[in-house]
């Protein structure tokens, strides 16, 4: 059965690095999603896309955030600048259309030290 | 704005036992789905079970069933016979573009 890849599982990183947290989304689906759950604390959606643009992103998705489909296949995540509120497991979830269910990632834990 | 709201923290039953799990959301749209995931502590986000909004019989998936009642807009999960593995964290979800999360239902199965 088709399912979403991430890696790393697990990123250790120091305040101030970039990181970049890799996707494979399930390879005939269209749509693209970042959510991160800080430990404790409720999933929160981040960014979306679609069509090779970023159709939709909260308040949490500053200037610190991009998004990228390189090539095709990989969805990344980058993160220019890590602060410590950074610290989250980040989940990865494509869709084939728009009202269909996401499937999800196992997820990046992110720990910035 | 859409919200969803699980108003029990934490929940426990004996094993074997049937368990209900709340959620109600607020949104002014018609059609949507709403779903039920669970987060076991590996922390992977597992689906258990859809409910498209425009279908009235509600959605059953072996030992999960929930009762949707959109008029009240409340969409709850019941966990029949409940087993030692479905200990988890419980996330209702309802989307009609991306996914707006509860804050989560912690739980426990006493043996």
């Amino acid at each position: 059965e088709p399912e979403v890849t991430q890696t790393p599982s697990h990123q250790v990183t120091q305040m101030g690095q970039e990181v970049i947290l890799r996707c494979v989304p399930i390879s005939n689906h269209l749509y693209f999603y970042w959510y991160r759950q800080i430990l404790g604390q409720k999933v929160e959606f981040l960014v979306s896309f679609y069509n090779n643009e970023i159709s939709e992103k909260s308040e949490i998705f500053d200037d610190q955030f991009s998004v990228e489909r390189p090539d095709g296949s990989n969805f990344t995540l980058k993160i220019r600048s890590t602060k410590l509120e950074d610290s989250a497991m980040y989940f990865c979830a494509s869709k084939a259309s728009l009202y269909n269910e996401q499937f999800f990632g196992p997820g990046t834990r992110l720990t910035v030290l | 704005a859409q919200t969803v709201t699980q108003s029990q923290p934490e929940m426990s039953v004996q094993e074997a036992e049937t368990v209900t799990l709340s959620c109600t959301y607020d949104t002014s749209e018609s059609d949507y789905y709403l779903f039920w995931y669970k987060q076991p502590p590996s922390r992977q986000m597992i689906l258990v079970i859809r409910q498209e909004a425009y279908k009235q019989q509600n959605a059953t998936e072996n030992r999960f069933s929930v009762n949707f009642q959109k008029a009240a807009k409340s969409f709850s999960l019941k966990i029949s016979d409940s087993q030692l593995g479905d200990a988890a964290m419980y996330f209702c979800a309802y989307s009609n573009y991306q996914l707006i999360w509860g804050a989560g239902t912690k739980l426990i199965i006493k043996p």
